[in-house]
């Protein structure tokens, strides 16, 4: 089992792009989490999804943030108009039991 | 909503020296409590966790104890050694719910 895959590992973009962040949750896990963790701080809840269906998007910020997980492929979490505000570390878990919890390696994002 | 606290917000021991770190939850209905391991660079890992069933859960070096009348929940390493050197994080939960996660403890081991 390969885990939770993310990727890109970093990202950098300029102020104003589009990123977008990938997430494979680990085989038969069907719930994937998405957090972001600013530098020096803790990780803070953002959305939870299941497979076609946004659960709780309540720690989303309402503007410029959407994620999907479709039926077929990753989890994206999508960032538009990027910021220099929105430079983090974005962890995605995943769980099969909506209990425990394994993290992938996450994605560094920098804007430039 | 839930709010976790977790103090210190650093803590330095000496190799084989014991350390505790503690948290505290707002949500009565919370139940399950888990903490998580982060060295720099790398993913939030698993390292015990409780649920509120439970007062206190070991494994080998590390504990945990909950009091669920106080709504405070404590991780405790013991015998320290370098390789414990990381940040720290506690988070609560309902079941089947999103972790709330404390704002970390940086620990430091020096041997």
């Amino acid at each position: 089992n390969a885990g939770v895959m993310q990727n890109p590992r970093h990202l950098v973009r300029r102020r104003g792009q589009e990123a977008r962040l990938r997430c494979s949750p680990m085989k038969g896990h069907s719930h994937v989490y998405w957090y972001r963790q600013l530098p020096e701080e803790g990780l803070k809840f953002m959305v939870y999804l299941q497979k076609e269906n946004i659960i709780d998007e309540s720690g989303m910020p309402k503007e410029r943030f959407s994620a999907e997980f479709p039926k077929e492929g990753p989890s994206i979490l999508r960032i538009q108009q990027v910021v220099r505000g929105d430079s983090a570390a974005y962890f995605c878990a995943s769980s099969s039991d909506r209990v425990s919890y394994t993290f992938g390696s996450g994605t560094r994002l920098t804007v430039v | 909503g839930e709010n976790v606290e977790q103090h210190p917000s650093t803590l330095s021991v000496q190799e084989g020296d014991s350390a505790v770190i503690k948290c505290t939850y707002s949500d009565s209905a919370s139940n399950y409590f888990p903490w998580y391991k982060q060295e720099l660079g790398k993913r939030p890992q698993l390292i015990i966790d409780i649920r509120s069933n439970v007062g206190e859960k070991k494994d080998q070096r590390i504990a945990v104890t909950l009091n669920k009348t106080a709504k405070h929940f404590s991780l405790h390493i013991t015998e320290t050694q370098p390789e414990d050197s990381a940040v720290y994080f506690c988070a609560a939960s309902i079941m089947a719910d999103k972790l709330i996660f404390g704002t970390g403890t940086r620990l430091q081991v020096f041997p």
